[in-house]
């Protein structure tokens, strides 16, 4: 079963440009959840997407929005970047239970790098 | 808001030596998971526990969720030079099992 796949792993701004991450969950997972992790402010969560909807929303300004397709492939949108954005971005991937317990896996990760 | 502590931030060990890392909040979790982080690339799951006092062993590690729930501990015995990386806990309750609150992170560091 292949795991979850971003694209790109490395990218590259300028401050003001607007920057798009995409995630391929694992197979027959329906949940994608994003979260920045930075040096001083570790992981952070971001939003997570089920069935195409917005399940939750962590505290991220409005340049960072997202959306997912009906393949449950999701996407990550900022705009308007800020030197701060600078960061790894990283997707879960899970089943889609609201129960807790069910695990959910990470991919690689997309470097970006505001310049 | 949920939090967790993880403790110690940073550890320097070497090969051969025992530690634990502790992974403490004031709120209960329905489930907790310990992922190990290479630089550079996604946390990989280590294990997943969801009952109170539950105990998993996976080879020289030792896994411990508290009764109540709120807290967790990863056990090394006999740490090699492998086991480098870090370490994060990440707990999720029932109402928001997609959104993982995450421990700052054990930086381990085992020398030959």
């Amino acid at each position: 079963k292949a795991g979850v796949t971003q694209t790109p792993r490395y990218l590259i701004k300028t401050r003001g440009q607007q920057v798009t991450l995409s995630c391929s969950p694992i197979s027959g997972h329906r949940s994608v959840s994003w979260y920045q992790q930075t040096p001083g402010q570790g992981l952070q969560f971001l939003f997570e997407y089920f069935s195409e909807t917005q399940r939750n929303k962590g505290n991220f300004p409005g340049r960072f929005s997202g959306r997912q397709f009906s393949n449950s492939r999701s996407e990550m949108n900022v705009s308007t970047l800020e030197l701060g954005d600078s960061a790894l971005y990283l997707c879960a991937s899970r089943g889609g239970s609201t129960v807790g317990g069910e695990t959910q896996y990470f991919g690689p990760g997309t470097r970006l790098l505001v310049l | 808001t949920q939090l967790l502590e993880q403790s110690p931030q940073f550890l320097s060990i070497q090969e051969g030596e025992n530690l634990t890392v502790y992974c403490n909040s004031s709120s209960v979790f329905s489930s907790l998971q310990w992922y190990r982080q290479e630089p550079g690339e996604g946390p990989v799951l280590l294990v997943t526990v969801v009952t109170g006092g539950e105990v998993k062993k996976l080879k020289r590690l030792t896994f411990q969720f508290g009764d109540a729930r709120k807290d967790s501990s990863l056990h090394i015995t006999a740490a090699q030079p492998g086991d480098t990386g870090l370490y994060l806990c990440a707990g999720a309750t029932d109402t928001n099992a997609g959104k993982s609150t995450f421990g700052d992170g054990t930086t381990l560091t085992v020398k030959p």
